[in-house]
Parts: C-alpha cells; sequence; structure tokens
C-alpha cells in the first residue's frame, strides 16, 4: 500500500537553530514528491516538486532533498515567521492522486 | 492572479441537511482536486477531474457525496444527508497539468452539529 510517513510530529526551534524534517515514503513507481507549507485556517502552500532521487531544490532558508526512500526539508537558521505545519505528498505512477503526510508542526521561538 | 476561490468559508447546519460547496479553479488549469481535512487522517483526496471529467472517485466516502465539474471554472460537492462525522474542512485544488503542483484555496470548515 501506498504511504507517507512524515517525522517528528511537532518540532520547537530557537530561532537560528537549523533542523531537518523528514518524509519517508513508499510509493510505487514515485513520479513526483512535493512540499507544501500550511499556515493555521489557510489551504497548504506549494513550496518545492522534486521528481528523481539526487534532486535538490532552494528557496530561502529552505532547502528540499530526494533520495529513493525519503525526503528532507532542511531549514537553516529559521525566524518565526517560518512556524507552520510542513506537509509532503507523493504520487505514483498510473495516477495524480497526491498522497499526502500527516505533517510536522513546527514552532520557531524568538 | 486569482487563486483558487472556494466558498462559503464557514458552513455550520444540523444533521441531516443538504450541504453544497463551491469552487472556482484557476483559470486554466485543467485539474481539479477534491480534499478533506481532519485532525485525525490529514488530508484525503476525495475525487479529482480532468477537464471536467470526473477521473476518481475512489476517495468519496459513500453515496451521500457527490461532485460535478459543470464546466471549467466551477466545481461543486454535495453532501446529502449531511452528519456530524462529516465535518471537517473540505479543500479544492486545481493544476495545470496532472503532474503539476496543485494549488489549494483556503477551505470550507463545515461544522455538522
Amino acid at each position: 500500500e501506498d504511504q507517507v510517513t512524515q517525522s517528528p510530529e511537532a518540532l520547537r526551534l530557537q530561532e537560528g537553530e537549523s533542523s531537518s524534517l523528514n518524509c519517508s515514503y513508499t510509493v510505487s513507481g514515485l513520479r513526483g514528491l512535493f512540499w507544501y507549507r500550511q499556515d493555521p485556517g489557510k489551504g497548504p502552500e506549494f513550496l518545492f516538486t522534486l521528481y528523481s532521487a539526487g534532486e535538490e531544490k532552494e528557496k530561502e532558508r529552505l532547502k528540499a532533498t530526494l533520495t529513493k526512500k525519503e525526503s528532507f526539508l532542511h531549514i537553516t537558521a529559521p525566524k518565526p515567521e517560518d512556524s507552520a505545519t510542513y506537509l509532503c505528498a507523493a504520487y505514483p505512477s498510473g495516477t495524480y492522486k497526491y498522497i499526502f503526510g500527516t505533517g510536522t508542526r513546527l514552532k520557531v521561538l524568538a | 492572479d486569482a487563486g483558487v476561490i472556494q466558498s462559503p468559508r464557514h458552513e455550520v447546519t444540523e444533521m441531516g441537511q443538504e450541504v453544497t460547496l463551491r469552487c472556482k479553479p484557476i483559470s486554466g488549469h485543467d485539474y481539479l482536486f477534491w480534499y478533506r481535512q481532519t485532525m485525525m487522517r490529514g488530508l484525503e483526496l476525495l475525487i479529482y477531474f480532468n477537464n471536467n471529467v470526473p477521473i476518481d472517485d475512489s476517495g468519496m466516502p459513500e453515496d451521500r457525496f457527490s461532485a460535478k465539474m459543470p464546466n471549467a471554472s466551477f466545481s461543486t460537492l454535495k453532501i446529502q444527508p449531511s452528519e456530524p462525522r462529516d465535518s471537517a474542512v473540505y479543500f479544492c485544488a486545481s493544476s495545470l497539468q496532472g503532474w503539476q503542483p496543485q494549488h489549494f484555496g483556503d477551505g470550507t470548515r463545515l461544522s455538522i452539529l
């Protein structure tokens, strides 16, 4: 069964304290992996797409990487405004049905 | 550019009533997706359309749920009759092509009393 698992469920960081969020997937014939940010009361906001192992994408303090079994979202020197829930999603071959993880709730303290 | 627009933002109704949620996708996007988000189960895909045609409705929980897309700029998700366990946030998303990123609306928070 196709599955996406994120860890940790919640993470508290001090401002400037770098860390990584993990997204493990078991998806038949992975076609794409996406990272989203979700703020309270809002819909998920697209961050990155990764299509093949070894690929990396960067945006400001965020960097996403992909291996054959997992993806990481690295946050460098986070700020309080980076506080949000981060979701990853994967879709297998033959369909465009995203399978979402349950997210990591990130809190960055000033 | 306008994003995905959903209405209403909040809906509170009594059990047994019909509920209709509405979505306007981003202009030019060929794919439209309906999701449900709960604390217990996270984001679950209910149904998706390509060029107004339903492609996969295997996530629709039961016959009380139905979705339509009469044209490229409008879709509805209907629940009839509604039950308290249908309470959740319902999101609509659209994408240019199926393999491209989905862009989400801000959702409808549905409460069934």
